[in-house]
């Protein structure tokens, strides 16, 4: 079995500030993990994914997230925000290898206050 | 890079009627497609996995006769909400697996009254 955890269901940062959004994870067996955005009313948009790889992932729009196995987390950062950032934004977790169907996490909703 | 349309974006039907949801790997072929369900502010929950040539794989709690899922080609997969009632109204979104990562549609905001 497989889970995400994301704390805190609302972030709010002001414009430039630093972006944190925190994901643990559980998992079996190795696992692939992935940070979508969501925009209102529309799909998910890949912003990076960890398949085993570096343990630091960069993605678009200056996001990066850190694999970390010993804390089972893989928190999204980006060192300055901004006001385009705003957005849900969801964790989620598969097992690697094949074509295994995705977990996601509950979502964290960034406001950006300018 | 690979995309995947679905269509239609926005519905709005009938109670007692049926809505198709298409979902189509635009530039590559994928033997396996997903189905999720978007409730307002909650997250994505995955109602069945779509196999091509093959029937779906329902998760627990979601009605097959209800969601019927056709992956009658490597491109292609649809969803058809069967006699649609207003509980059924929802976010539905279909995402596919290629190029080593999963490509979401751009999701159908469906509507029942």
């Amino acid at each position: 079995a497989q889970s995400v955890t994301q704390l805190g269901s609302h972030v709010s940062v002001s414009e430039g500030a630093l972006v944190l959004l925190r994901c643990n994870y559980s998992s079996s067996v190795p696992p692939y993990l992935f940070w979508y955005v969501q925009y209102p009313n529309q799909g998910l948009q890949l912003l990076l994914k960890y398949t085993s790889a570096a343990t630091l992932v960069k993605g678009i729009n200056g996001f990066e997230a850190e694999f970390k196995k010993s804390e089972t987390s893989f928190h999204l950062t980006k060192p300055s925000a901004h006001m385009s950032d705003a957005a849900e934004y969801f964790c989620a977790v598969s097992d690697s290898g094949g074509y295994q169907k995705v977990t996601f996490g509950t979502g964290t909703k960034l406001q950006v206050i300018p | 890079g690979a995309v995947v349309s679905q269509h239609p974006s926005r519905v709005i039907c009938k109670s007692g009627t049926s809505v198709k949801i298409e979902c189509r790997s635009l530039d590559f072929q994928a033997t396996t497609m997903f189905w999720y369900r978007q409730f307002p502010k909650q997250s994505l929950m995955l109602m069945a996995t779509s196999n091509e040539g093959s029937k779906a794989t329902y998760e627990q709690g979601v009605e097959k006769d209800k969601f019927l899922i056709n992956h009658a080609s490597l491109t292609l997969s649809t969803l058809t909400v069967t006699s649609a009632h207003p509980e059924d109204s929802s976010f539905y979104i279909c995402s596919a697996m290629g190029q080593s990562t999963y490509t979401f549609g751009s999701g159908t905001r469906l509507t029942v009254v």
